[in-house]
């Protein structure tokens, strides 16, 4: 089984400026990595997929990138409703596993 | 609109079971993977069964293998997980979720196992 492992576990951030989440695998996932948003009391959404391809109808402040073991997630400018937990999920291979989740918190 | 739905859950003892079910609308559900994510209260996700599409395979967690069945039934556009011997561990909101990557989650059903 990959162990994904995200950091920072939280993360300050003042509205307006941006944020960058990593997440790293065990073993080389190639680009099939996955970043989901959870706000409290709803669903996770999926934000990227393929490392760096955004989901449908998610705006361009959220970014991907990397491959292999080390990946990256960056909000460009944040705004109050990017205030959330982000996942970060390895479907390379079963089970697919997902990091502990970095909670980015108003500054 | 794509739907996912999910039901089955509630409070039951350890060592009982429960069968949770997805109502899937809005898509051709026989052409998707399926998936059961699960979060305990406070904690993160993770992913429990999946079922695949090709040829029907399961896969399951460590955690669940051998306890749960995932299964799906394409003409009710249906996804089922069938848990058997619950442990307190297993409380948690079960989500059933569209393909890999999750590309659509329902809103969740919870599972609490208790005494």
């Amino acid at each position: 089984e990959k162990v994904m492992t995200q950091s920072p576990a939280t993360l300050s951030v003042s509205p307006g400026e941006g944020a960058t989440l990593s997440c790293r695998a065990s073993q080389s996932v190639n680009n099939n990595l996955a970043w989901y948003q959870q706000k409290p009391g709803q669903a996770p959404r999926l934000l990227i997929h393929t490392a760096s391809t955004r989901a449908t109808g998610i705006p361009v402040r959220f970014s991907g990138s990397g491959s292999g073991t080390k990946f990256t997630l960056t909000i460009s400018s944040l705004q109050s409703e990017d205030f959330a937990v982000y996942y970060c999920q390895q479907y390379n291979n079963w089970p697919p596993t997902f990091g502990q989740g970095t909670k980015v918190e108003i500054k | 609109e794509v739907q996912l739905v999910e039901s089955g859950g509630g409070l039951v003892q350890p060592g009982r079971s429960l069968r949770l079910a997805c109502a899937a609308s809005g898509f051709t559900f026989s052409t998707y993977a399926m998936n059961w994510v699960r979060q305990a209260p406070g904690k993160g996700l993770e992913w429990v069964a999946g079922v695949s599409v090709s040829d029907g395979s399961t896969y399951y967690a460590v955690s669940v293998k051998g306890r749960f069945t995932i299964s799906r039934d394409n003409s009710k556009n249906t996804l089922y997980l069938q848990m058997n011997s619950l442990r307190v561990e297993d409380t948690a909101l079960y989500y059933c979720a569209r393909s890999l990557p999750l590309i659509t989650w329902g809103q969740g059903t919870l599972v609490t196992v208790s005494s």
